[in-house]
């Protein structure tokens, strides 16, 4: 079974500035999709970005890129210029791509936490 | 843009009581996902349903059961409700199996 770790279970970032958070998962399949959702404190579950394991090129959305290291099966997510609206629960997660109507994994989360 | 609609939002049941969840999803997405949030944890899948066959099994409980009706909304029902199912239920949907699951609101359970 897929697992996904994240082993930072709060992190913290001055306004304006950068920050990266780390996710590690466990496959033996060679095609998926990583994801990092949002949850703020409404509980809402938002679609930060996601990344297709065969795809080299790490996906990008505005002030939020990833870096996917397929051999290290790592996914970090950097946070670039943080706002305070940053401030949520990150979850990092990941999908099976052959079978249509899969789930989602998803790790333990990391709080982040942004100062003015 | 239209969005996942889940009702109710929140929802008061006691030990033993059942409770039917809705689920609307996002218009020409055919594919449906249930999650289970607990308090401090992170969401744990339940099941789909791709086209009104249910496409994936995750840790649902015996005591519930769900299905997806020829328009695409879904429904979650709990029966012989225990206190460790107060939780956040997420409903999300896709279009097609493949794509990105959009998350609803969810629907807030506490259990008395």
């Amino acid at each position: 079974a897929q697992t996904v770790t994240q082993s930072q279970p709060e992190m913290s970032v001055q306004e304006a500035e950068t920050v990266t958070l780390s996710c590690t998962y466990d496959t033996s399949e060679s095609d998926y999709y990583l994801f990092w959702y949002k949850q703020p404190p409404s509980r809402q579950m938002i679609l930060v970005i996601r990344q297709e394991a065969y795809k080299q090129q790490n996906a990008t959305e505005n002030r939020f890129s990833v870096n996917f290291q397929k051999a290290a099966k790592s996914f970090s997510l950097k946070i670039s210029d943080s706002q305070l609206g940053d401030a949520a629960m990150y979850f990092c997660a990941y999908r099976e791509k052959e079978t249509s109507g899969s789930r989602l994994t998803f790790g333990e989360g990391t709080q982040l936490t942004v100062n003015p | 843009a239209a969005g996942v609609i889940q009702s109710p939002r929140h929802l008061i049941k006691e030990k033993r009581e059942t409770a039917t969840l809705k689920c609307y999803p996002i218009p020409r997405h055919d594919t449906v996902y249930w999650y289970q949030q607990g308090p401090g944890q992170d969401p744990q899948f339940l099941i789909s349903f791709y086209e009104k066959m249910q496409s994936d099994k995750g840790s649902i409980p015996d005591r519930f059961s769900a299905q997806q009706f020829s328009d695409y909304h879904s429904e979650l029902n709990m029966s012989s409700l225990e206190l460790g199912d107060s939780a956040l239920y997420f409903c999300a949907s896709s279009f097609g199996g493949y794509q990105p699951q959009h998350f609803g609101d969810g629907t807030r359970l506490s259990i008395l």
